[in-house]
């Protein structure tokens, strides 16, 4: 099993660019989370998923979508991206109420 | 929603001795709380985690134990070594899983030789 696996590994875009943060887990898990990781911050629920076509808004949302057409696949898109948004951004997956596998990671920066 | 804090934000101790890492949380609703290490350029490994109904847990150096009155939840590790170091999140979950995880700000425990 690859396990959670994120694309790509590093991007910089300029401000105003829209983007999709690719992510993908062979486990069969029906939850998937979306984080950010800001220095001080911990990581902060960015929107999830218990199910394919389900999702709702984490802590964090504004300028994000998702959306589940598969169980296997959770994309995040950047709309319109700002500087705020120069992050490291890491996807999980899980079974219901089952321990989280977190994927490598995306370093985003923002010009 | 949930709030989780954590302290220290940084631990520095020598190799061998023993280090704790505690985190308090707000909702009472919480029954899961697990503990991830970070090591650098990575993302977050699972090391421990503890129910509700279970007051602490320990596998072979690490142990976790939770206090559900004073909704306060701690990390023990024992005897030191130098691949310890790294950064420690403590999280809790009041939804089961469906909503996801919220997370401490961390502590970078740093073995000293």
């Amino acid at each position: 099993n690859a396990g959670v696996t994120q694309t790509p590994k590093f991007q910089v875009l300029k401000t105003g660019q829209s983007m999709t943060l690719q992510c993908a887990q062979d486990m069969n898990h029906e939850y998937m989370s979306w984080y950010r990781q800001d220095p001080g911050m911990g990581l902060r629920l960015i929107h999830y998923s218990v199910g394919a076509g389900i999702t709702d808004q984490g802590e964090v949302p504004n300028g994000y979508n998702v959306s589940r057409s598969t169980t296997e696949d959770f994309p995040l898109r950047l709309l319109s991206a700002a500087p705020s948004q120069t992050s490291v951004y890491f996807c999980a997956s899980s079974y219901p109420s089952g321990q989280q596998f977190f994927g490598p990671g995306t370093r985003l920066t923002v010009l | 929603g949930e709030n989780v804090e954590q302290h220290p934000s940084t631990l520095s101790v020598q190799e061998g001795d023993s280090a704790v890492i505690k985190c308090t949380y707000s909702d009472s609703a919480s029954n899961y709380f697990p503990w991830y290490k970070q090591e650098l350029g990575k993302g977050p490994q699972l090391i421990i985690d503890i129910r509700s109904n279970v007051g602490e847990k320990k596998d072979q150096r690490i142990a976790v134990t939770l206090n559900k009155t004073a909704k306060h939840f701690s990390l023990h590790i024992t005897e030191t070594q130098p691949e310890d170091s790294a950064v420690y999140f403590c999280a809790a979950n009041s939804g089961g899983g469906a909503d996801g995880l919220t997370f401490g700000k961390g502590t970078h425990l740093i073995i000293q030789p």
